[in-house]
């Protein structure tokens, strides 16, 4: 079975860092581009980066770019979001999620979030 | 950014009865429009990706249709477990974008 499991999710001042990680299982992990994908009750979903399957290429929205680095350790099927510089509006439900079918653009799986809050 | 807009905002039903979502691009995404449901509580779940094609495990009581900037899931008869929130997300142009979501409620 498919799981995906988020961690690292805090309380976190305006202008701090966090790291949130994803370990996956069930499938084989560096077959997969792989998302991270962020909710909030007021924005809805918003994609935020997604890295290819070797890591070769990565891509961020717009409102993250400069300030979130993403990452995977094909070794220890695990997925990684670098967050600094952090934003109240970066406050939000983050999701890491499996592409359907491995660099198509839509989300076969997702774990059930990690929450961010930024807040002073 | 091509904007994803759904409507109705929330839809009531019966069960039993059919269900009609709308989800409309701001520019073609040719058929690269995905389907999510989510419950409270929980993560979305792919139902309908390609416009038409179901997911692993989804019943054929929903389905998809649509090509370009406009495109419809059915439930074909609404079960108790079917009444959540949908979206539809388009994964043709950067950057990848959701729609705001149909909520679909007993009535």
């Amino acid at each position: 079975e498919v799981q995906l499991v988020e961690s690292g999710g805090v309380v976190v001042q305006p202008g701090g860092s966090l790291r949130l990680s994803c370990v996956a299982s069930g499938f084989i992990f560096d077959d997969f581009t792989m998302y991270w994908v962020r909710q909030t009750p007021g924005k809805g979903l918003e994609w935020v980066s997604l890295i290819s399957w070797n890591g070769g290429s990565s891509y961020y929205a717009d409102s993250v770019k400069g300030r979130f680095t993403i990452s995977r350790d094909n070794s220890k099927s695990s997925l990684y979001l670098q967050m600094n510089s952090l934003r109240s509006e970066d406050s939000a439900l983050y999701y890491c999620a499996k592409d359907s079918s491995k660099d198509s653009g839509s989300f076969s799986r997702w774990g059930r979030g990690t929450l961010v809050t930024v807040s002073s | 950014e091509t904007v994803m807009t759904q409507s109705p905002a929330t839809l009531s039903g019966s069960p039993g009865e059919r269900a009609t979502l709308s989800c409309r691009a701001s520019q073609s995404v040719s058929s690269k429009l995905a389907w999510y449901q989510q419950k409270p509580g929980q993560a979305p779940r792919l139902l309908i990706y390609g416009a038409s094609t179901r997911a692993t495990g989804i019943p054929a009581r929903f389905s998809g249709s649509g090509s370009g900037t406009e495109f419809t899931l059915t439930v074909s008869s609404l079960q108790s477990e079917d009444f959540a929130v949908y979206y539809c997300q388009q994964y043709d142009n950067w950057p990848l974008t959701f729609g705001p979501g149909t909520k679909v409620d007993i009535k």
